[in-house]
Order: structure tokens, then sequence, then C-alpha cells
């Protein structure tokens, strides 16, 4: 049984530039979250993916970020012209069930220069 | 809103020592309560869990109690081990909010031999 990967692990960017990561959870499982951590500080929930269905925004996700999990599979989170408050760890994490323990993946960490 | 407050670190300790880790939160309804460990280099791995008042949860050697009448549940171990440092993370998970975690800002824990 693998566990959550994401994809890449790391992502050094310009300001103004576009990123995208990949998450890919563990097979089977509907609930597919994406959180946000800051040096020092504990994840912040940005938003989730019941199957392909994304039920649920953070006002943190501002208009410049995407996600989506087409197919109710992998799931990408796009940000636009990136800045660099947007430099951060990304993780995601899945679960069969919104009651059911949260697989984390390892993280992508983005540095915006 | 739903949150969770945790003691500040880093905490040092010397190996064999009793170490006691602070959470109390706050939520409406039934929340459950999770512990969170992230080792150096490593994704965030699920410790221990409680699902209702009065419950304990517990795994290598480290428990915590779900007290609602303090609205804490505290992580506390026995004789921590220099492969015990790393940061540890309360969280909650409310009721009906889909399943999304909230953390505290973390713990690091620093075990010297």
């Amino acid at each position: 049984d693998t566990g959550v990967s994401q994809d890449p692990r790391h992502k050094i960017t310009k300001r103004g530039q576009n990123v995208t990561f990949r998450c890919d959870p563990i097979s089977e499982h509907n609930r597919l979250y994406w959180y946000r951590q800051t040096l020092g500080q504990g994840p912040e929930f940005l938003t989730y993916f019941q199957n392909e269905a994304q039920l649920e925004k953070s006002r943190l996700l501002s208009d410049r970020f995407s996600a989506e999990r087409p197919k109710g599979s992998f799931s990408t989170l796009e940000i636009q012209r990136t800045e660099q408050g947007d430099s951060a760890m990304y993780l995601c994490a899945s679960s069969p069930s919104g009651f059911e323990t949260q697989y984390f993946g390892p993280g992508t960490r983005l540095l915006v220069l | 809103g739903d949150s969770v407050t945790q003691m500040e670190g880093p905490v040092t300790l010397s190996e064999e020592a009793f170490l006691t880790i602070n959470c109390t939160y706050t939520a409406t309804g039934y929340p459950s309560l999770f512990w969170y460990v992230q080792y150096p280099g490593e994704g965030l791995q699920l410790l221990l869990k409680a699902t209702k008042a009065d419950d304990k949860g517990s795994n290598k050697g480290f428990e915590a109690t779900y007290r609602k009448e303090t609205t804490s549940f505290h992580l506390e171990k026995g004789s921590v081990q220099v492969s015990d440092s790393a940061v540890y993370f309360c969280a909650l998970r409310g009721d009906n909010q889909g399943g999304k975690l909230i953390f505290g800002q973390g713990t690091e824990l620093s075990v010297k031999p």
C-alpha cells in the first residue's frame, strides 16, 4: 500500500510565474485535502475534494489559486502569478471519508524569489 | 471559529525525562482530537487520536486524554528518547466541517542524550 505522493518535492520560481503541484492520494480514498504550512506554523486548510467535487475552499485560497481533481483520482494545485508570500510547504492529505484519519504526503516546498 | 492552542517551544529535555506538551482547543459541538508528529525531513504522521470525551489515545508510549471540561488534549510520555525529537502538532476535526483539520502552531521537541 503506497502512501500519498506529491510532485515536485521542491520548486523554486520567480515572482509572477505560474506553478502547478500534483498530489496522488492513497488508492480508493475519496477525500483529498490541501493544506499550506509556513515556517514555524501549523498547516492551514486550503480546500478539499470528495471524489471529483471541490466542496470547500478556504478564504486563504485567493483567485490566483485553483485546484482540480479530475476523475476523482490525483489532484493538482495551481498558483498563478506567484508572489513571495506564496512561499510555503504545500501539503496534500487523503482519507477514505470525512470521518477517518487523514494521511499526509511529504509536501511540496515552494520558494518564490 | 474553531481553534487550537499549543504550548510554545522549543522544548529541550534529557533522555528519559517526562514530557508534557499542552494543547487546548475551542470548538462547538463534539470535535475529534489528534496529535500529529513531523520528524526532520519527513511528512506529518498521525501519532494518536481521541474521538469523544474521556477517550485516551495512545501510541509508541505517548498518551493524551480528551478532557471536555477543560477543553484540553495534553500529550504525555513517561520517558522520552533521542528518537522522539520532532515537531508535534495538536489538531481538531470539528463536527460537520467536511473533515478538515485545524492545527495548532506546533511544538518542537529536542531530546538530548
